[in-house]
């Protein structure tokens, strides 16, 4: 069955540094991955999309990147700043003929001030 | 324009007592997902549904849970005769189709006594 890694342990760096969070899957391959971010307490915020063919995307300082051969996606944060304190979360589609989302539990971020 | 909604925020029941749980989604969007988080755990999927429609339930318990998306009104998630596991925060979250990004509600939290 499809599984995805997020590295469970909490990642703190320095405000101003670059975060890059890891997101790796197995036994799929899907045709698009996404990235969330929930605070405590809230849903999650949906924040970007990237499709198999596309091999980066950029949004403000944030930067996905999807490695289809490495079944691995990487989640930049630049500059970043003790407001993208959160956890962040990647989905995978679920496998052909399914509709359902698999989330990954999650890595949570502190950016230190 | 309103995000997703979900009501009651916080739910307490007695064990053999019922569960209803509602969603509003984003106005123009049809699909809603269901979804279950245990603290430290990561989204589990439980059912995806269209207007009147369930496409994808493979993620529910085949007792006890059910859910509906009227054409009119809410979708409503319903628990008959809760135990103390089914504890957790619900989730929904709508899209306008099925390979499109999440909106997400802030949570009903289910407490079991």
């Amino acid at each position: 069955s499809q599984k995805i890694e997020q590295n469970s342990e909490a990642l703190n760096i320095q405000e101003g540094k670059t975060a890059t969070l890891t997101c790796n899957y197995t036994n799929y391959s899907p045709a698009y991955l996404q990235w969330y971010r929930q605070d405590p307490g809230r849903g999650p915020v949906f924040l970007l999309l990237i499709r198999e063919n596309e091999k980066e995307k950029r949004k403000e300082r944030l930067k996905v990147t999807f490695d289809t051969t490495l079944k691995q996606s990487l989640f930049h944060i630049t500059a970043s700043q003790p407001a993208d304190s959160a956890t962040y979360l990647c989905a995978l589609e679920g496998t052909s003929g399914t509709y359902k989302y698999i989330f990954g539990t999650g890595t949570r971020l502190k950016v230190l001030a | 324009n309103a995000g997703v909604m979900q009501n009651p925020r916080h739910l307490v029941r007695r064990r053999g007592q019922e569960a209803r749980l509602r969603c509003s989604p984003m106005k123009g969007h049809s699909h809603v997902y269901w979804y279950r988080q245990l603290p430290e755990e990561g989204l589990k999927f439980m059912v995806y549904l269209q207007k009147e429609n369930i496409i994808d339930e493979s993620g529910m318990p085949k007792e006890r849970f059910s859910a509906e998306f009227p054409k009119e009104g809410p979708s409503i998630l319903r628990i008959q005769q809760v135990v103390r596991g089914d504890s957790a925060a619900y989730f929904c979250a709508s899209s306008p189709g099925s390979n499109y990004e999440q909106y997400f509600g802030p949570g009903t939290r289910l407490t079991v006594t």
